[in-house]
């Protein structure tokens, strides 16, 4: 079975630094990975997800995630944040029935 | 894609009372799920249900749960006897294949028992 673990539970950063939110899987068979984000009062979003072909996926506002396969790593990542940002962000592991998710990252954009 | 839209936005409710929270999928989707969210905690995966039957569900299930898609659009999650713990937000979520396919949230339902 698939697992993803998130080590950071809150991830402070001043507006225009980079960002790393990092996550690590652990799989023995075909692996899928997503990033989804959720801002206050609102429902989960799907930001990326890697199935296969190239490791490094990029979503439309910025950010972008990194296959590595080596590290079995797929860490999140923004070169600039924006207060817009702040939110809390979950790595997941697609799954059938049973699709769980962790604890989660808080970013919080300081202005 | 489409959204899912999860009816009411809020419901407040006394303590032993019945409520049922609705989804509206689109009507070609397979899989749903139901997830809570307790204020300032993670997101629980409640129940899965698929080509209308559950497939999986959590411990948080117990009885006092149930959901159905009476009319193979409405897909509703009943709580019988609500409890002051199960205040919280209520997300429902579709997907349209399997287990590499993404999940799509409504924008969930706060629940407030009394």
């Amino acid at each position: 079975a698939q697992s993803v673990t998130q080590l950071d539970s809150q991830v402070p950063v001043f507006e225009e630094a980079p960002v790393e939110l990092r996550c690590n899987y652990s799989s023995s068979v075909s692996v899928y990975l997503f990033w989804y984000v959720q801002y206050p009062n609102q429902g989960l979003q799907l930001l990326l997800k890697y199935l296969s072909g190239s490791t490094l996926v990029e979503s439309i506002n910025g950010f972008e995630a990194e296959f590595n396969k080596s590290q079995t790593s797929f860490h999140l990542r923004k070169p600039s944040v924006h207060i817009s940002d702040t939110a809390e962000y979950f790595c997941n592991s697609g799954g059938y029935q049973k699709v769980t998710f962790g604890t989660g990252t808080k970013l919080q954009v300081i202005p | 894609e489409p959204e899912v839209t999860q009816t009411p936005s809020h419901q407040v409710t006394q303590m032993g009372q019945e409520v049922i929270l609705r989804c509206v999928p689109i009507s070609n989707h397979l899989y749903f799920y139901w997830y809570r969210q307790i204020l300032g905690q993670k997101v629980e995966f409640l129940v899965s249900f698929y080509n209308n039957e559950i497939s999986e569900k959590s411990e948080i299930f117990d009885d006092q749960f149930s959901v159905e898609r009476p009319d193979g659009s409405n897909f509703t999650l009943k709580i019988r006897s609500t409890k002051l713990e199960d205040s919280a937000m209520y997300f429902c979520a579709r997907r349209t294949q399997g287990h590499n396919s993404p999940l799509h949230f409504g924008n969930g339902t706060r629940l407030t028992v009394t």
